[in-house]
């Protein structure tokens, strides 16, 4: 089975824009999550989505968004980029949801902002 | 929240040496991995491992879900071994959020 894929792997933007980026879980899993990952705070949860829903949120503003569609492929959005979203975002796959099995994460995007 | 912390932070070894990672959680897990990262920070599964022992070549790793604690084992350890090695737990009560470890760093010289 291939793996979980993310587009685009780096990605360098201007304060103020906003971004979207793609994830593509392990072919049958259902559960895709987000985590941010900068050297300050380490690697924190954005959210879990299931069958199109969000199922759970961290502890971040609104402007980070998420959408899952019926393939199960996912897209996490920021808007109105502050330097401070530089970091690599991962993203992670499960078969049923975050709370029952393993995840499988992606490489990662690299996220640059300027 | 859980709180998930891991020793030591900073390992270094010359090739051939074992060594053993620690983590502990403040709370009750029923989901418990470890994890490696590599220099392109690909996290790359090691171990699903909320209770008991698994073994899977040079490495090892128990989880004691009593005592709040998962060891991670490395045997004869090689420079491919280098890079962040994180745990991360998931409560069995209250949120579902998956809660990472800041890692242990691991250099491991030829």
């Amino acid at each position: 089975k291939a793996g979980v894929t993310q587009t685009p792997r780096y990605l360098i933007k201007t304060r103020g824009q906003q971004v979207t980026l793609s994830c593509s879980p392990i072919s049958g899993h259902r559960s895709v999550s987000w985590y941010q990952q900068t050297p300050g705070q380490g690697l924190q949860f954005l959210f879990e989505y299931f069958s199109e829903t969000q199922r759970n949120k961290g502890n971040f503003p609104g402007r980070f968004s998420g959408r899952q569609f019926s393939n199960s492929r996912s897209e996490m959005n920021v808007s109105t980029l502050e330097l401070g979203d530089s970091a690599l975002y991962l993203c992670a796959s499960s078969p049923i949801s975050i709370q029952g099995g393993e995840q499988y994460f992606g490489p990662g995007t690299r996220l640059t902002v300027t | 929240g859980i709180q998930v912390e891991q020793s030591p932070p900073d390992l270094i070894l010359q090739e051939g040496a074992n060594s053993t990672l620690r983590c502990n959680f403040s709370d009750s897990v029923n989901n418990l991995q470890w994890f490696h990262q590599n220099p392109w920070g690909q996290l790359i599964n090691l171990f699903y491992i909320p209770s008991g022992t698994k073994q899977n070549g040079r490495l090892s790793a128990t989880t004691v879900a009593t005592e709040r604690y998962s060891l991670l084992y490395i045997s004869s350890s090689q420079t491919t071994d280098s890079g962040v090695y994180f745990c991360a737990a998931l409560t069995s009560g209250g949120s579902y959020i998956p809660t990472f470890g800041r890692g242990t760093s691991l250099i491991v010289h030829p």
